[in-house]
C-alpha cells in the first residue's frame, strides 16, 4: 500500500534554532516528492519539489533532501522564525504524477 | 492575482440535502483536484481532472461527484451528504499533470453535516 510517514508528529523549538523534519515513503512507482507548508486554517503552500535525480533543493531557509534508494526525505529549516509555526506536509506523486499521497504532517511550533 | 477560489468557505447542512462546493482557478491550469483533510489522516484525494471533460477517481471518491465542463471550474457535488463527510475540503490546480508543476491550493471549505 502506498504510504507516506512523517516524524516527529509535533515539534517545539525556540526562535533562531534549526530543525529537521523526516519523511519516509513506500509509494511506487515514484515521480516526485514535495514539501508543503500549511498554516492553520489555510491551504498548503508548496516549498520544494524534487524528482528522482535530485537529492537536494533549497527555498530560502528551507532545504529538502531526497534519498530515493532508501525512500527517505528530510526538510531542514535554518534560523527558525515565529512565522515558521505551521504544519509541514510531505507529499509523493506516483509515476504518472496524477495521484498524490500525503503524509500526516509535522506540526512545528516556534516559540520566542 | 493568480488564485484558486472556493465557495462557500463554511457550510453546515443536514444529512441528505444535496450541496455543491465550487472551485475556480484563473491560471488556465489543466489539472484540478479535490482533497479532504481529516485530523491525523492528512489530505486524501477525492477526484481529479486532467482537462475539460476528463475526470478520474482518487483514493476516496465514494459519495462525491465532480464535473469539468469548463477549464476554470471544478465543482464538488455531494448528492446525499452524510455525517462522515464532515471534513475540511481543498481544491487545487496545476498547469499540467504528470510533471513537477506546482500545485496551488484554495483556502478550504469547512463542511459540517448534521
Amino acid at each position: 500500500k502506498n504510504q507516506v510517514e512523517q516524524s516527529p508528529q509535533s515539534l517545539i523549538i525556540l526562535e533562531g534554532k534549526n530543525c529537521t523534519l523526516q519523511c519516509n515513503y513506500t509509494v511506487s512507482p515514484f515521480s516526485n516528492l514535495r514539501w508543503y507548508k500549511q498554516d492553520t486554517g489555510r491551504g498548503p503552500v508548496s516549498l520544494t519539489i524534487m524528482t528522482f535525480s535530485e537529492n537536494t533543493k533549497s527555498n530560502g531557509r528551507y532545504t529538502a533532501t531526497l534519498d530515493a534508494d532508501t525512500k527517505q526525505s528530510s526538510l531542514h529549516i535554518t534560523a527558525s522564525q515565529l512565522s515558521d509555526s505551521a504544519s509541514y506536509i510531505c507529499v509523493v506523486a506516483d509515476n504518472y504524477g496524477q495521484n498524490f499521497v500525503f503524509g500526516p504532517g509535522t506540526r512545528l511550533s516556534v516559540l520566542p | 492575482e493568480a488564485q484558486v477560489t472556493q465557495n462557500p468557505r463554511y457550510l453546515i447542512t443536514v444529512t441528505g440535502k444535496k450541496l455543491t462546493v465550487t472551485c475556480s482557478q484563473n491560471m488556465n491550469h489543466e489539472y484540478m483536484s479535490w482533497y479532504r483533510q481529516d485530523p491525523g489522516l492528512g489530505l486524501r484525494q477525492i477526484y481529479y481532472s486532467m482537462n475539460v471533460e476528463v475526470t478520474d477517481k482518487g483514493d476516496v471518491p465514494e459519495g462525491y461527484k465532480v464535473s469539468r465542463k469548463e477549464k476554470r471550474n471544478f465543482p464538488l457535488i455531494l448528492e446525499s451528504p452524510s455525517p462522515n463527510q464532515t471534513s475540511l475540503y481543498f481544491c487545487a490546480s496545476s498547469l499540467e499533470s504528470g510533471g513537477t508543476d506546482t500545485q496551488y491550493f484554495g483556502p478550504g471549505t469547512r463542511l459540517t453535516v448534521l
